[in-house]
């Protein structure tokens, strides 16, 4: 059975660093792209970047691009989304979801999600 | 990056109606990179239509979807309970991937 499994919720303060984690199970990690999507409070999907753990190619939206690193360890399968130096609006929930292997395949498996609050 | 637009923002309808949902890309789409996500409440979306018009794993055949270029439908066929949800969609044949901005499916 495919699952990604996010890391718990997080409250920072403004200027913290933080790195939430997403951990694939059940499939190749390695084969599939892994995507990052934001969705900030009452508000809709922004899809955020994606990395492909094989070989690390990474990608960004040019919105997150610079304020956001994506990153992945294949020994852990394992992928992550990390700031350096959080603000309040960076206050949202944010999902990885996996494409598959098919051709046109789109993202058919999601983490649970993981919420940041970023608070003074 | 391709803009998407759904239309209509809200669409009220009652059980048993049939439910037709657009999603308009700013230039045409690459091949066939448009998929559609259902999302209730509290959960993670979960993808109902990939490819323009390949049913996900597990999703009932009310659900269907159709278009090319740039103009793209949802339609469900027999609204049932638990359909009443938001729907997005998304175009992943040119990078950055992009969501519409979502329709909601309410209850009349």
């Amino acid at each position: 059975e495919v699952q990604l499994v996010q890391s718990g919720a997080e409250v920072k303060k403004p200027g913290e660093s933080l790195k939430i984690s997403c951990k694939g199970s059940g499939y190749s990690f390695t084969s599939h792209w892994i995507a990052w999507v934001r969705q900030m409070p009452g508000k809709g999907l922004e899809w955020m970047g994606i990395i492909y753990p094989g070989d690390s190619d990474t990608r960004y939206s040019p919105s997150f691009q610079g304020q956001v690193t994506i990153s992945a360890d294949k020994s852990i399968t394992t992928a992550y989304l990390q700031w350096s130096s959080l603000k309040a609006s960076d206050t949202a929930m944010y999902y990885c979801a996996t494409y598959g292997s098919g051709t046109y395949s789109g993202l058919d498996y999601w983490g649970q999600g993981t919420l940041v609050t970023v608070s003074s | 990056e391709i803009v998407l637009t759904q239309s209509p923002g809200t669409l009220s309808l009652s059980p048993g109606e049939r439910a037709t949902l657009s999603c308009r890309a700013s230039q045409r789409v690459s091949s066939s990179y448009l998929a559609w996500f259902q999302q209730k409440p509290g959960q993670a979306p979960r993808l109902l239509i990939y490819g323009v018009s390949s049913r996900a794993t597990g999703i009932p055949d009310r659900f269907s979807g159709s278009g090319s270029g740039t103009d793209f439908t949802l339609t469900i066929s027999r609204l049932e309970p638990e359909d009443f949800a938001v729907y997005y969609c998304q175009q992943y044949g040119s990078s950055p991937d992009t969501f519409g901005q979502g329709t909601k499916v309410e209850i009349k």
